[in-house]
């Protein structure tokens, strides 16, 4: 499994944009870059989830270069309740049998008034 | 989308006694299914694999007379911490995801808070 590394933490204000990036540089053809968001006392809830180039839903954005050895994940417009742990996986989505995430420490996000 | 719900959300036992917790998919059927324990401002640890049918893969370090899983059925899995005592506190979280769907990632279950007096 990919390892993967991010920032410990980040502080932003409400209403600003907020680019986080990690670094994978161990990626494997096959491995999926997907990001999750945790809160205290709740299981990981997915964002998003792209291969390459860039990836957009209604909460987020995922910026992934052509080496994809990295990728950044853009919460546009953040507010309080974005305040959370954001974690960094890479991984085969399509095995068969599943795959199991490495969990790194994750980014925690502070976001305040 | 793809749902997985755990149960009970929070525990609370003397020791020596074991605890149950259930992680099931709600929409879909899963073959394998992941079972992880997180401790106060810690990240996710991945304790087992839980695979449908056969006996479960275990991580090292971790224990399995002391985890004991269950995979039934295709949407059950189940872990018992047997005999527990208050090192085995924590938070559990099960995930899984759809295999009939391509490109799918794993969804994860509320968790299960485990206080062992």
């Amino acid at each position: 499994l990919a390892k993967t590394t991010q920032p410990i933490s980040m502080d932003s204000y409400e209403g600003q944009e907020v680019n986080i990036t990690c670094s994978h540089n161990n990626i494997a053809t096959n491995d999926y870059i997907t990001w999750y968001q945790q809160f205290p006392s709740q299981g990981p809830r997915f964002i998003i989830q792209g291969y390459k180039t860039k990836v957009t839903n209604e909460v987020a954005s995922l910026f992934i270069p052509a080496d994809r050895k990295s990728s950044t994940l853009s919460l546009p417009r953040v507010s309080l309740s974005d305040t959370a742990v954001y974690y960094c996986l890479v991984g085969d989505t399509n095995s068969n049998s599943g795959y199991a995430l490495n969990f790194g420490k994750g980014t925690s996000l502070l976001v305040t008034p | 989308g793809a749902v997985v719900s755990q149960h009970p959300s929070w525990v609370i036992c003397k020791s020596g006694t074991s605890v149950k917790i259930e992680c099931r998919s709600l929409d879909f059927q899963a073959t394998t299914m992941f079972w992880y324990r997180q401790f106060p401002k810690q990240s996710l640890m991945l304790m087992a694999t839980s695979n449908e049918g056969s006996k479960a893969t275990y991580e090292q370090g971790v224990e399995k007379d002391k985890f004991l899983i269950n995979h039934a059925s295709l949407t059950l899995s189940t872990l018992t911490v047997t005999s527990a005592h208050p090192e085995d506190s924590s938070f559990y979280i099960c995930s899984a995801r759809d295999p009939g769907q391509l490109n799918q990632p794993q969804h994860f279950g509320d968790g299960t808070r485990l206080s062992i007096l």
